[in-house]
């Protein structure tokens, strides 16, 4: 049972316009969660994360909103950048270090 | 680079067979995680070992084994094989034990394929 879902398999942005990436979980002990980005032939690398007692945390062009009423995460990306072309996770925690992924969403943006 | 290293990069091997994947975590990291990544399908806990000692266990098979050795680097071992065990394999590392939320560094993964 997949607990935390990306039901947008690729999303395609023109340059220097937002990218958004959404993500859906079921588990509300999950209290901690994460983005992580993915280039081919890599591993996954931390972007950004938000604890649920914030419903927003920012970092340069990158935010992710939470909605834990809604078990709702987005991430938010001004401007896109070529480079940001990528495959995007979202993952939740539950408990000390128990990470869930989601399926991952694939961003490409256009120069 | 994370700084985690996964070897071998790729691995390719028949049904019924045994095959070992290696890690090394960051330096001075004394987690390490493994996760499995098949197609169409976000990445699986399987396992994490703390300095040693299995700390905690996810969806992972009684086919599959982990250990951590004294050097701190892991070994995933898969033995009988089945078509379904075909995925990326990733380890991932963190500085301390697992009991508070810290960002975890994957390596660059296994791809296994099994014919």
């Amino acid at each position: 049972d997949q607990q935390v879902k990306q039901n947008s398999p690729s999303l395609s942005v023109q340059e220097g316009r937002i990218s958004i990436l959404n993500c859906d979980y079921t588990n509300s002990m999950f209290d901690y969660f994460l983005w992580y980005k993915k280039y081919p032939a890599e591993g996954p690398t931390f972007l950004i994360s938000i604890s649920s007692i914030k419903d927003k945390n920012e970092d340069g062009r990158f935010t992710v909103f939470l909605n834990k009423s809604a078990k709702h995460l987005s991430l938010h990306i001004v401007p896109s950048q070529p480079g940001d072309s990528a495959v995007y996770f979202c993952a939740a925690i539950e408990g000390p270090n128990q990470f869930y992924f989601g399926t991952g969403t694939s961003l490409t943006v256009i120069p | 680079d994370s700084g985690v290293t996964q070897t071998p990069k790729h691995l390719i091997t028949a049904t019924g067979q045994r095959v070992t994947l290696r890690c090394s975590p960051r330096s001075g990291d004394l987690s390490v995680y493994w996760y499995q990544q098949s197609l169409d399908q976000g990445l699986q806990f399987l396992i994490h070992y703390y300095n040693g000692e299995e700390r905690a266990k996810g969806n992972i098979l009684e086919r599959f084994s982990a250990q951590q050795f004294p050097d701190l680097h892991s070994e995933l071992n898969l033995s009988s094989l089945e078509l379904g065990d075909s995925a990326l394999y990733f380890c991932a590392s963190s500085g301390g034990e697992g009991r508070r939320k810290e960002t975890q560094y994957f390596g660059p993964g296994t791809r296994l394929l099994v014919l």
